[in-house]
């Protein structure tokens, strides 16, 4: 059981627009940055979004991060079948003093 | 380009011992004994878990609760590596293992991450 939840799976079409969210509480969204990480099959996480809304290098403005309490959404415009990956949110909990993840979100382009 | 090769997996017995080590090269902006360093870990099938984070000079260490007392996390500057040394380990171990450079204080984020050491325990 992760200590931030998201959604196992998520889908939509080709260039329509998804979010995956990720639910937390007070010792971690509600009081660090959340990140947002993509992984294919058997690669390494690669980051996408840190600072809860700040776009990593060379990541396209498709892809979008935003906080508000204890929850943290990560957007997708223009989906392409290339975006078929899991998605994890993660941050800092203070009470626990770890590092924590999401369980992760599937993505299918349909 | 920030670079980060892991080694030292492998297949042992539980109750056994293993020792990962990650180098680090191309920290071109800032050096490795400015960074955090931090261990993931992904069982298969499963999704990431944050195992261990150790601050530039080793003055701050954090563990997962199911590591504690069994892992250790360590690094040598001079080196450029950082390491998880981890005794009696158990089935539920098996994963792969990335080092990842962390971001930290006030934010925390994993910007750069190795392919992964296998670790395997299994009789």
């Amino acid at each position: 059981q992760s200590v931030l939840t998201q959604p196992p799976s998520v889908s939509a079409a080709p260039g329509q627009e998804v979010t995956i969210s990720c639910s937390g509480s007070g010792s971690n969204i509600g009081s660090n940055s959340v990140s947002w990480y993509q992984q294919f099959p058997g690669t390494a996480p690669k980051l996408l979004i840190y600072d809860n809304n700040k776009l990593y290098l060379g990541i396209p403005g498709r892809f979008s991060g935003s906080k508000s309490g204890t929850s943290a959404t990560l957007g997708i415009t223009g989906l392409q079948t290339g975006d078929e990956a899991d998605y994890y949110c993660g941050t800092w909990d203070s009470s626990l003093s770890a590092g924590v993840f999401g369980g992760g979100t599937k993505l299918a382009v349909l | 380009e920030a670079q980060l090769v892991e080694s030292g997996g492998g297949l042992v017995q539980p109750g056994g011992s293993l020792r990962l080590s990650c180098a680090a090269s191309g920290f071109t902006l800032s050096s490795f004994s400015r960074y955090w360093m931090s261990w993931v870990r992904q069982a298969p099938g499963k999704g990431l878990e944050w195992v261990a984070s150790m601050k530039e000079d080793g003055s701050e260490i954090y563990y997962v609760d199911s590591v504690k007392g069994r892992f250790t996390i360590s690094r040598d500057n001079a080196k450029n590596s950082l390491y998880l040394q981890m005794n009696s380990l158990r089935a539920d171990d098996t994963a792969v293992y990335y080092c990842a450079r962390l971001v930290r204080q006030p934010v925390f984020y994993m910007d750069v991450w190795g392919k992964g050491s296998t670790v395997t325990v299994s009789s």
